[in-house]
């Protein structure tokens, strides 16, 4: 149990277009999933919290324009990256929270195997 | 606010010996505490939680976390390193059920 899925894996594109990842928890219900970056070699580092039905939360330096974010149901975020940038370029992670106390834990995020971007 | 410190950026351990990796917190309530493990160019796996209930967690592939709040740490231990255990690691803290802080991560290495 707890798992959750993110789409693509890798993405390549050109410099100037969007891009989309969706995060999904497979067999949980997640009130709130929340959207990392990782540099490499680095920690991950917080860009926004998604709670169902509502405005993401961004997190301070984090455009919100350019990171839009989507969570449209309890299962399914999205993460579309406008206008990409080859400073965009980055490893994209998604977590999920469990809502349901299904994997026992309700405060404990699960992660996704993550996306990395390559902005050309 | 919370905090995380990982004292080691990096350890390297023999197979078959054993693991410390360490993790000292701050926190102005009782926090949850997290050790997640990331192979390369993968997600974040939960290795193991620690809840009011028990000082000492047992967690998955051996490992082990004793939270310690006289010495705000939560230092990760296993008996005997394997190969497969070399990955990145990372502490945790979430007051309150609230956002994750990060520590910065020790990366492990195993050698044969």
């Amino acid at each position: 149990g707890a798992v959750v899925s993110q789409h693509p894996s890798r993405v390549i594109c050109k410099s100037g277009t969007s891009v989309k990842i969706e995060c999904r928890s497979l067999d949980f219900q997640a009130t709130t999933m929340f959207w990392y970056r990782q540099f490499p070699k680095q920690s991950l580092m917080l860009m926004a919290t998604s709670n169902e039905g509502s405005k993401a939360t961004y997190e301070q330096g984090v455009e919100k324009d350019k990171f839009l974010i989507n969570h449209a149901s309890l299962t399914l975020s999205t993460l579309t990256v406008t206008s990409a940038h080859p400073e965009d370029s980055s490893f994209y992670i998604c977590s999920a929270r469990d809502a349901s106390g299904r994997t026992g834990y309700t405060d404990t995020q699960y992660f996704g195997p993550g996306t990395r971007l390559t902005v050309l | 606010a919370q905090s995380v410190t990982q004292l080691d950026s990096h350890v390297s351990v023999s197979e078959g010996t054993p693991v410390l990796l360490r993790c000292n917190y701050s926190s102005s309530y009782s926090p949850s505490l997290f050790w997640y493990v990331q192979h390369p160019n993968k997600g974040l796996q939960l290795l193991l939680k620690y809840t009011s209930a028990a000082t000492l967690v047992k967690g998955i592939n051996g490992f082990e976390a004793e939270f310690k709040k006289s010495e705000t740490s939560f230092h990760l231990t296993k008996p005997s390193a394997h190969m497969s255990d070399a990955a990145e690691y990372f502490c945790v803290v979430s007051e309150r059920g609230q956002n994750f802080v990060f520590g910065p991560g020790t990366r492990l290495s195993v050698l044969p």
